[in-house]
């Protein structure tokens, strides 16, 4: 399986500001998601993140306050915007495996707003 | 919108004891995955159920789908203080994106 790391681990911002998530991945991969855990919870899909094209965002969520970068197969970065305490959650990327079907998760980012 | 109801949402066991869970889903699914997170971190797959599979193995876990009956169970079997953590489902509908249940949280006492 495909080895995924996150950067930052987890991080405490104040309201307002934004945080960039980064994911990468050790191996070319076609596709990367990226979710969302709110604080005892499940997890929900964001959006899928589409190399050369626009993310493909999940009912709820919309580009302008998540913006997610693809550069190339083995990159993809998260962007939580304009960030309120309801945003605290545990964002994780995951990757795809097409032919197993199998989906891989990174070790996710704690995000604290305050 | 989650697919999938984790059932019991809470289980506590003794070590050397057997746990089973179990997940209902509401549509039609290519595959089922079952997934293990310990202390909000990050996700470990487990196992994975092709819609097609009745049945697999994998060491001390075992995972049957029905999907007549649109569910899944999932059986660690001898289980360990280390099992302790929280299991997910999440179906795969075909477009590759997973819909995941609310977990199950397994606590195994020595």
């Amino acid at each position: 399986s495909a080895v995924i790391s996150q950067k930052p681990s987890r991080d405490i911002c104040q309201r307002g500001t934004s945080l960039t998530i980064q994911c990468q991945v050790d191996s070319q991969v076609t596709m990367m998601f990226w979710y969302r855990q709110q604080p005892g919870q499940s997890l929900t899909l964001i959006a899928t993140a589409n190399q050369g094209s626009e993310a493909t965002y999940e009912s709820g969520f919309v580009i302008d306050k998540f913006p997610i970068s693809r550069p190339n197969l083995t990159f993809s970065t998260l962007t939580v915007s304009n960030m309120s305490p309801e945003d605290s959650s545990i964002y994780l990327c995951s990757v795809g495996d097409l032919i197993r079907a199998e989906q891989y998760f990174g070790p996710g980012t704690r995000l604290t707003v305050t | 919108s989650q697919q999938g109801e984790e059932d019991p949402q809470a289980l506590s066991i003794q070590e050397g004891e057997n746990a089973t869970m179990n997940c209902s889903y509401k549509t039609s699914i290519n595959n089922l995955q079952w997934y293990r997170q310990n202390s909000g971190r990050g996700l470990v797959h487990l196992i994975l159920i092709r819609s097609n599979e009745r049945e697999k193995h994998s060491g001390r876990l075992r995972v049957t789908l029905d999907t007549s009956k649109k569910s899944s169970s999932l059986l660690i079997t001898a289980s360990r203080a280390a099992d302790t953590a929280s299991y997910f489902c999440a179906t795969d509908e075909g477009y590759s994106t997973l819909t995941f249940g609310k977990g199950t949280m397994l606590l195994v006492s020595p």
